[in-house]
């Protein structure tokens, strides 16, 4: 699966958008972006994924650049329970199912 | 529907035991997988089953290391001869491919995990 890069950490006052930056430069035609999130002594939770286009769901916004290269997550109201390791993984789905490999993602703090 | 379960919670054992780590599946999910997750460390796989096909185990880290999965559903990861860096969180996660609306997902859904602590 193609690498990501997303920055270390990051800060969001409670209540404002938190927009979260992920880099796959040498993403595939046939891979997703996937994103997770890891709340502190819980396991992963999905959050979204999308392959071209921006997707959009009850807990966040996804939005792809057109030439792939990268993606940003967007929480538009983000509340102290959001405070997580956000995880940007790409992967191929296709008839077998395969791991996720995690990077290390980047962790938020919402302030309040 | 229930989401992915796992037991025990918590596993504090000696050096040297063998325990085993239980993961029931979302019901229907035909793919489960094996991570763990050492302090302050990301998620590594370990195994993944798919369906009646061989697990690939090509993520364990030794062979005290074993899986299995039973009738398709309940999996047990075994670790033999308990070692303290085997101390983890050890997480399960199950998916079923979905095709909808043209795209593709097999998304994973992950247990809340056992937290294995070798003294």
């Amino acid at each position: 699966d193609a690498k990501t890069t997303q920055p270390p950490s990051m800060d969001c006052a409670e209540g404002r958008a938190a927009n979260l930056p992920c880099n796959h430069s040498t993403i595939s035609g046939n891979e997703y972006v996937y994103w997770y999130r890891q709340i502190h002594s819980q396991g992963p939770q999905y959050i979204i994924h999308g392959l071209k286009n921006n997707e959009t769901n009850e807990m966040a916004s996804l939005i792809i650049t057109e030439d792939r290269k990268s993606s940003t997550l967007i929480l538009p109201h983000a509340t102290l329970r959001d405070t997580a390791v956000y995880y940007c993984i790409v992967r191929v789905a296709h008839s077998g199912n395969t791991p996720l490999v995690f990077g290390k993602g980047t962790r938020l703090s919402v302030i309040a | 529907g229930a989401g992915v379960s796992q037991s025990p919670s918590n596993k504090v054992t000696e050096k040297g035991k063998d325990v085993e780590l239980r993961c029931d599946p979302i019901s229907g999910h035909t793919a489960l997988y094996w991570y763990r997750q050492s302090l302050g460390q990301g998620l590594e796989f370990l195994i993944y089953f798919q369906g009646n096909s061989a697990p690939d185990k090509s993520g364990l880290p030794s062979d005290r290391f074993s899986a299995e999965r039973t009738g398709g559903s309940v999996s047990t990861l075994t670790i033999q001869r308990t070692q303290q860096e085997d101390s983890a969180v050890y997480l399960c996660a199950s998916s079923s491919r979905v095709a909808s609306g043209g795209k593709s997902t097999d998304t994973q859904y992950f247990g809340p995990g056992t937290r294995l602590t070798v003294l």
